[in-house]
């Protein structure tokens, strides 16, 4: 079975501060890891995927197998990253590529 | 391309009362889903499609059915909506080979 964990509901940080979202997996297998992003009022959006290893918006993703996660980083918040992230994980299942998505951890960065 | 739509926007209903929903995309994507958002809950799978013609359940599917008539078409159907599907429901789509998910603006759905 594949699950995705993100273990906090709500990060608030100070604009300019560091900001790391975090994001657990369970999957017996190589996955395909992605963070999307869905501001107020508006659709999901994908962020980034991990199989890219690019920078987005200041955002970076490092798939860490060792210790089965995929936290999303940024070295200085600014107040439009205000927003729910999802992280997701793709794995094929039953004939079909399956994607689990976490819970959401609503990003509040403070002027 | 206006990628993924949804409608309506949004909708009460009463208890009991039945609807459907419509996502369209123009993307030419095989695979389609509805999502279910909740607070604390995160997205939710109700049933998804690999294919016109084929549907399958998802984490979800109790009280919701869905047809894929056509390609470019996924219905989600409330037979007799229940106060607990008060929700946000999202549609998706992706291409088979990518499995970037493609989102559309939701439809919010109160059931009194």
């Amino acid at each position: 079975a594949q699950r995705v964990t993100q273990p906090e509901k709500l990060l608030s940080v100070f604009k300019g501060a560091p900001v790391e979202l975090k994001c657990n997996y369970s999957y017996s297998g190589s996955p395909e890891l992605f963070w999307y992003v869905q501001y107020s009022r508006q659709r999901l959006q994908l962020l980034l995927r991990h199989i890219s290893r690019e920078s987005i918006k200041g955002f970076t993703a490092d798939l860490n197998k060792g210790e089965t996660s995929f936290h999303l980083k940024k070295p200085f918040a600014q107040e439009e990253d205000s927003a729910m992230y999802y992280c997701a994980l793709s794995g094929p299942s039953g004939g079909y590529q399956k994607v689990t998505f976490g819970t959401g951890t609503k990003l509040q960065v403070i002027p | 391309n206006a990628g993924v739509t949804q409608t309506p926007k949004f909708r009460v209903l009463k208890t009991g009362q039945s609807m459907t929903l419509l996502c369209a995309q123009d993307m030419n994507h095989e695979y389609m889903y509805w999502y279910r958002q909740d607070p604390g809950m995160g997205l939710r799978l109700i049933h998804y499609s690999v294919g016109e013609g084929t549907t399958a359940k998802g984490e979800v599917p109790d009280g919701y059915n869905v047809s894929r008539l056509k390609k470019q078409n996924f219905l989600l159907g409330l037979e007799s909506a229940a106060p607990s599907q008060t929700s946000v429901y999202f549609c998706a789509s992706s291409y088979v080979r990518r499995n970037e998910q493609f989102f559309g603006p939701g439809t919010r759905l109160t059931v009194l």
